[in-house]
């Protein structure tokens, strides 16, 4: 069964860092996405990604975090300069349609800033 | 954005049937109702989706009232493999091309006991 999948599992940063977590899609998905999760709290929606453009994005995804598809297969969030308030469960999830349809989300990326 | 509400946590044995109902009074005519599951330190999973009546699939079925201001999810005798978060969404399928609005609230822990 096609998976999302993501790197690192884990990162260990210092405050400050750039980090760059990385993300496969679905390979025939379309529309593209970051959520995260701080422990013990809700998922919360960072960005979409559609055609090559940011779709829609939130409150949070500030001018500290970016998205790239770089090379047709992945899929990136930046994070510029680290606060020890990014220090979360990052997913990354696709999908074929847009609107409500179906996330596929991937195992996440757990992000510690120090 | 029609909110959801649902209850912070159940408890159940196994073998039993689970529902867990959400609210959602404000739902839109091109909302469609979709429910997650989420285990620790995974990404959500699709359970299901449905826009009116009953849904039913492998995993769960979904009961949905004429008036659309609820929805119940029905978990057939649940094992403890399903502890989980389970998350009831409500949104447009054809939003934008965009999750944007497809928000995660704080969803229902169930612990099934054995």
């Amino acid at each position: 069964e096609p998976e999302v999948t993501q790197t690192p599992s884990h990162q260990v940063t210092q405050m400050g860092q750039e980090v760059i977590l990385r993300c496969v899609p679905i390979s025939n998905h379309l529309y593209f996405y970051w959520y995260r999760q701080i422990l013990g709290q809700k998922v919360e929606f960072l960005v979409s990604f559609y055609n090559n453009e940011i779709s829609e994005k939130s409150e949070i995804f500030d001018d500290q975090f970016s998205v790239e598809r770089p090379d047709g297969s992945n899929f990136t969030l930046k994070i510029r300069s680290t606060k020890l308030e990014d220090s979360a469960m990052y997913f990354c999830a696709s999908s074929v349609q847009g609107g409500t349809g179906e996330l596929f989300f991937g195992e996440g990326s757990r992000l510690t800033v120090l | 954005l029609a909110k959801t509400t649902q209850p912070i946590s159940m408890d159940s044995y196994e073998g039993q049937e689970v529902n867990i109902t959400c609210s959602h009074n404000n739902i839109a005519t091109n909302d469609y109702i979709t429910w997650y599951q989420q285990f620790p330190s995974q990404g959500p999973r699709f359970i299901i989706q449905g826009y009116k009546t009953k849904v039913t699939n492998e995993v769960a079925s979904l009961f949905i009232p004429a008036d659309r201001k609820s929805s119940t999810l029905s978990l057939p005798r649940v094992s403890l493999s399903d502890t989980a978060v389970y998350y009831c969404l409500v949104g447009d399928m054809n939003y934008g091309g965009s999750q944007g609005n497809l928000i995660f609230g704080k969803g229902t822990k169930l612990s099934v006991k054995p």
